[in-house]
């Protein structure tokens, strides 16, 4: 099994282009997430999907919109990037409740000039 | 809002002793979870502690929560070149659910 696919693994963008981070999962997990990496402040959640269908903001959501399509995906679109969005984005999956762990994709090294 | 503390923030192991992280919340936790971060790499689960006072291992890492629930910990005993990498505290609070927020990392070097 794959497990957290995500796509692209880099992308370059200058300021004001838009670009959609796209993310697959195989394992019929039902929640998915999406998180943001920068030197020094470990991970901060982005948005999340408890369910298909269903979508919340995380600690950081500005300039950030997503679209759970199905169960399977959930992408995360930057409508106007800036350079603050500079950043190692991770997909990440898990089944419904508290206690399940998350599962990672490999990431997408996005770099904003 | 929950305030998560981790600490140190970086660690130089002599390869051979051992060393503690620690993961400090404001507010009580409904659980806990540790992930580690390989160079380049991305966060892989190692454990889930969710009784106050649990205590778990795993080969040489020792996890332990808080008999308050508010704090928690990693212990590794014996480094190898093997544990080069970052350790994050997830925990999750009594009254959010989904919103896993991670510690900054304790970021681990081994030297031989």
């Amino acid at each position: 099994n794959a497990g957290v696919t995500q796509t692209p693994k880099f992308q370059v963008l200058k300021t004001g282009q838009s670009m959609t981070l796209q993310c697959a999962q195989d394992m019929n997990h039902n929640s998915m997430y999406w998180y943001r990496q920068d030197p020094g402040m470990g991970l901060r959640l982005i948005y999340y999907s408890a369910s298909e269908g269903t979508t919340d903001k995380g600690e950081v959501p500005n300039g950030y919109n997503v679209s759970r399509l199905n169960k399977r995906e959930f992408s995360l679109r930057l409508e106007s990037a800036a350079p603050s969005q500079t950043s190692v984005y991770f997909c990440a999956s898990s089944e419904a409740g508290k206690n399940s762990p998350l599962h990672f994709g490999n990431g997408t090294r996005l770099t904003v000039t | 809002g929950q305030q998560v503390m981790q600490i140190p923030q970086y660690q130089h192991v002599q390869e051979g002793e051992d060393f503690t992280t620690y993961c400090n919340s404001s507010t009580t936790l409904s659980n806990i979870q540790w992930y580690k971060q390989r160079p380049g790499g991305h966060p892989v689960f190692l454990i889930q502690l969710v009784k106050s006072g649990e205590v778990k291992k795993q080969k040489r890492l020792t996890f332990q929560f808080g008999e308050a629930k508010k704090n928690s910990s990693l212990h590794i005993t014996a480094t190898q070149t093997t544990d080069v990498g970052t350790y994050f505290c997830a925990p999750l609070s009594t009254d959010s659910w989904g919103k896993l927020q991670f510690g900054a990392g304790t970021q681990v070097v081994v030297t031989p």
